[in-house]
């Protein structure tokens, strides 16, 4: 079967610096995303990879590596508005997108 | 700018009840989709189409229908609701297919079926 697995919940402290994993299982890779989700709200988009390595985009960054089925969200200098869902999902070989349950990341003062 | 709107936000219906959802994008996308989303779950497919007058299955399209007559318009269809179809249905567009193409969503359609 289809997996994408990530952690159920996390804390962070503002200011700081926070990981979020995602491994995937999947037949095939055609690409992955990485959405927000802010509660009572839609998904937004975050980032999408494709290639292994590192893709920074201000004070977030997501990382692939394909050989290890890997992927992660870095969330930088962390704000209070930082506090939501965030949603690994993975383009199969049949150009289906197969969604984690998702990452509820709490912001301390 | 609108991008991708639902309508209703919110339903009560009663067991074997029917009801339309309509979701509206103005961004000319050629695909649309429709997902659920339940507590502890990822976002599951229920049908999408690849432009106007296409339609296809997805991963949990039993007990709905879809029809895209319009390329702005997709509608979801439950004809006799089921307490298990309590949930919050997101419609999504989007340019392209998804090899790359990023999805945009509408605010959610949150139903309850007692």
């Amino acid at each position: 079967g289809q997996n994408i697995d990530q952690p159920t919940e996390m804390t962070a402290t503002e200011g700081a610096i926070v990981q979020i994993n995602c491994t995937y299982q999947t037949s095939g890779f055609n690409g992955l995303f990485w959405y927000q989700q802010h509660a009572g709200e839609a998904p937004t988009f975050l980032s999408y990879n494709v290639l292994d390595g590192l893709e920074e985009k201000g004070r977030f960054s997501s990382f692939l590596s394909r050989s290890k089925g890997y992927s992660y969200l870095l969330l930088k200098e962390l704000q209070m508005k930082d506090s939501a869902s965030y949603l690994c999902a993975v383009v199969d070989s049949n150009y289906q997108l197969i969604w984690g349950a998702g990452t509820k990341l709490i912001i301390k003062p | 700018n609108a991008g991708v709107t639902q309508t209703p936000k919110f339903r009560v219906l009663k067991t074997g009840q029917s009801m339309t959802l309509l979701c509206a994008q103005d961004m000319n996308h050629e695909y649309m989709y429709w997902y659920r989303q339940d507590p502890g779950m990822g976002l599951r497919l229920i049908h999408y189409s690849v432009g106007e007058g296409t339609t296809a299955k997805g991963e949990v399209p039993d007990g709905y229908n879809v029809s895209r007559l319009k390329k702005q318009n997709f509608l979801l269809g439950l004809e006799s609701a089921a307490p298990s179809q309590t949930s919050v249905y997101f419609c999504a567009s989007s340019r392209e297919g998804l090899e790359g193409g990023e999805l945009f969503f509408g605010e959610g359609s949150r139903l309850t079926v007692l």
